[in-house]
């Protein structure tokens, strides 16, 4: 079965600091998409990147950085210059094909819960 | 465009109970997917639908069902609520549920059981 390890639960900064959040996964398939996603206090689950098996580059948007390493299976999220609206939590996962041809389903970390304080 | 949307957004409900809740997706959207979150927890799968047929169900009771209908939306239904229910239920949709396809998270429905 695939799973997926986020090893930090809580991580508290202060602002502009810059902040990095381990993934770790584990998986048999040889294609497979890795994602994270934020949740706000809402709820609501915000998409904010997604990286398939056979692409290791490095990728910066913003304030966000990837480092996607399948030497050892990581996938680590990286925020330069926190900010306060940055708080919230974390989650990394991971495709994972259903039984039934094309479906598929992801696989969460137990979540890193981000606080960006002023 | 409007994202996923889900109803109701809060629920409580005592022990023994059924619930339903529902999700529409985003237009053009042919599958929904459910998770629970359990406070403190990652999401966990609960079904996916496409095209109104199950594609796969992740590791929970007979007590939790799911139908799609010809418009897309879906419903999840739970029986004999039990304390352990208590969850946000979070619905996704992709345009047809395969690992390329992004899925778009709705804003869930908290789910409380007395």
């Amino acid at each position: 079965a695939q799973k997926v390890t986020q090893a930090q639960t809580e991580i508290s900064v202060v602002e502009k600091e810059d902040v990095t959040l381990d993934c770790v996964y584990e998986t048999r398939d040889t294609t497979y998409y890795l994602f994270w996603y934020k949740q706000p206090p809402s709820g609501e689950l915000v998409f904010l990147i997604r990286r398939n098996s056979f692409d290791e580059q490095n990728e910066i948007s913003g304030r966000y950085s990837w480092n996607f390493q399948k030497s050892t299976s990581s996938f680590n999220f990286t925020i330069t210059a926190s900010q306060v609206v940055d708080s919230a939590v974390y989650f990394c996962a991971l495709s994972e094909p259903l039984i039934k041809a094309a479906g598929n389903k992801l696989t969460f970390g137990g979540g890193t819960r981000v606080l960006v304080k002023p | 465009d409007a994202g996923v949307t889900q109803s109701p957004t809060h629920l409580i409900k005592t022990r023994g109970q059924h619930v339903t809740l529902r999700c529409s997706p985003i237009s053009g959207h042919k599958s929904v997917s459910w998770y629970q979150q359990v406070l403190g927890q990652g999401p966990q799968f609960i079904f996916q639908y496409y095209e109104k047929e199950e594609r796969g169900r992740g590791n929970f009771p007979d007590r939790f069902s799911a139908r799609q209908f010809p418009n897309y939306s879906s419903e999840l239904n739970v029986n004999a609520l039990l304390l352990g229910d208590s969850a946000l239920y979070l619905c996704a949709s992709s345009l047809a549920g395969r690992s390329v396809d992004e899925q778009f998270f709705g804003p869930g429905t908290r789910l409380t059981v007395l």
